[in-house]
């Protein structure tokens, strides 16, 4: 099983839709996930953390299942500019400076 | 915010030659640095963490000897490819931290893309 897994998409959603990306990890000691946003041949940018008891920020909603070591993203009232492909992250270890483990992706494309 | 800053941001080279890729960053001390690979519609691989003034610990599959690295100060970490091939032609993502806290996120440079020809 693949560190973090997630489904490359691509997602084509018309703008205003909401749209909801799965992600799940194989370590059951992680203890930090984040969602971070890629855009095309850039740099990753941190979208938000996720806590265990989920949270929200504006348009988009985390939710973590330890138990199913599953994590989940929405965005709501989508807009072109969510166009990008959507990173699931955990850290490697759980310890000290850890390194962050990436999936490779949820692509979505967002209509006019 | 932190700030992390990655030079070059593009490298053409020719196969057998040496690429420097330094990673620093601004307003913080880093006291490690993580060195990703990415290669197209691929995930970020975590090459190998870097600790200031200790060796780097490199992943499975790294060559360390090919892939050097150099963290001699707390802003500065230094990724040297060395006698570049063309299957090295790639995405290299420097990124860093200054907490010893895993719930701390990771400020990414912008990255270096690599073009062995």
């Amino acid at each position: 099983r693949k560190e973090v897994e997630q489904d490359p998409g691509p997602f084509n959603v018309p703008e205003g839709a909401t749209v909801a990306f799965n992600c799940t990890y194989s370590n059951s000691a992680s203890q930090s996930f984040f969602w971070y946003r890629q855009d095309c041949r850039k740099e990753p940018k941190l979208l938000m953390s996720v806590y265990s008891s989920g949270n929200e920020d504006g348009r988009f909603t985390a939710q973590l299942n330890r138990a199913s070591q599953y994590i989940s993203l929405l965005i709501r009232d989508s807009k072109l500019s969510d166009s990008a492909t959507y990173l699931c992250v955990v850290n490697k270890r759980n310890s000290g400076n850890t390194p962050l483990v990436f999936g490779k992706g949820t692509r979505l494309s967002v209509i006019a | 915010g932190a700030v992390v800053s990655q030079h070059p941001s593009w490298v053409i080279c020719k196969s057998g030659t040496s690429v420097k890729i330094e990673c620093r960053s601004l307003d913080f001390q880093a006291t490690t640095m993580f060195w990703y690979r990415q290669f197209p519609k691929q995930s970020l691989m975590l090459m190998a963490t870097s600790n200031e003034g200790s060796k780097a610990t490199y992943e499975q599959g790294v060559e360390k000897d090919k892939f050097l690295i150099n963290h001699a100060s707390l802003t500065l970490s230094t990724l040297t490819v060395t006698s570049a091939h063309p299957e090295d032609s790639s995405f290299y993502i420097c990124s860093a931290t200054g907490f010893s806290s895993y719930n701390s996120p990771l400020h990414f440079g912008n990255g270096t893309r690599l073009t062995v020809t």
